[in-house]
């Protein structure tokens, strides 16, 4: 059964601040990965993909990838008080579509 | 551009009723997941459908069942509705063979 394991926190940094999230995933043929942003009440929103080893930089997010360790992160630099929500992290193996997701990481940035 | 429009938003029912959920994808996807999340869990994966098909199942019972319409829209119907499927049901959209979803923002059953 693949697993998707995520710290549930809450991760506390104040504004400003590099907030670091990590997810760790069971299966080896895992090949694409993602990082869903749900704030409270709503559905979860794509904020980054990921398919190769290394990082990926887009604007204030930092995705890497460690296919050998199983590991992926998502850094959030100059965190803001609106980025306070649970972040998802999913895999999907590329034999369709299905994601699997993790339980999430809840994110507070205090000002 | 609308994006994924779920139907109803919240929905109450009572043990051992069946319930439909609906779901329209974003223009231009033909391929639609239906997922759930219980509180404070990450969403877990009930099937996807592709072509008026059922094209992957998660771990749910037969409880649960679906169908796509021509027009990609679809449906889930859940049976015998329990204490435990109380939870938010997401659809997902995308185009097949891309795995970047889009979700709807939810349907809200409790089940008393």
């Amino acid at each position: 059964q693949k697993e998707v394991e995520q710290n549930s926190g809450p991760l506390s940094v104040p504004e400003g601040a590099i907030a670091s999230l990590n997810c760790t995933y069971s299966d080896r043929v895992s090949q694409s990965f993602f990082w869903y942003r749900q704030y409270s009440g709503k559905s979860p929103e794509l904020i980054m993909s990921i398919y190769s080893n290394g990082d990926k930089e887009d604007g204030r997010f930092t995705a890497q990838l460690n296919k050998a360790s199983q590991y992926v992160s998502l850094l959030i630099r100059d965190s803001q008080p609106s980025d306070s929500a649970t972040y998802l992290c999913a895999v999907s193996d590329n034999a369709g579509n299905m994601l699997t997701f993790g339980g999430g990481t809840r994110l507070m940035v205090k000002p | 551009d609308a994006g994924v429009t779920q139907s109803p938003t919240h929905l109450i029912k009572t043990r051992g009723q069946q319930v439909t959920l609906r779901c329209s994808p974003k223009s231009g996807h033909d391929t639609v997941s239906w997922y759930q999340q219980a509180l404070g869990q990450g969403p877990q994966f009930i099937f996807q459908y592709y072509e008026e098909e059922e094209r992957q199942r998660g771990n749910f019972p037969d409880r649960f069942s679906g169908h796509q319409f021509p027009n990609y829209s679809s449906e889930l119907n859940v049976n015998a509705l329990l204490l435990g499927d109380s939870a938010l049901y997401l659809c997902a959209s995308c185009i097949s063979n891309n795995e970047k979803l889009f979700f709807g923002s939810g349907t809200q059953l409790s089940v008393l």
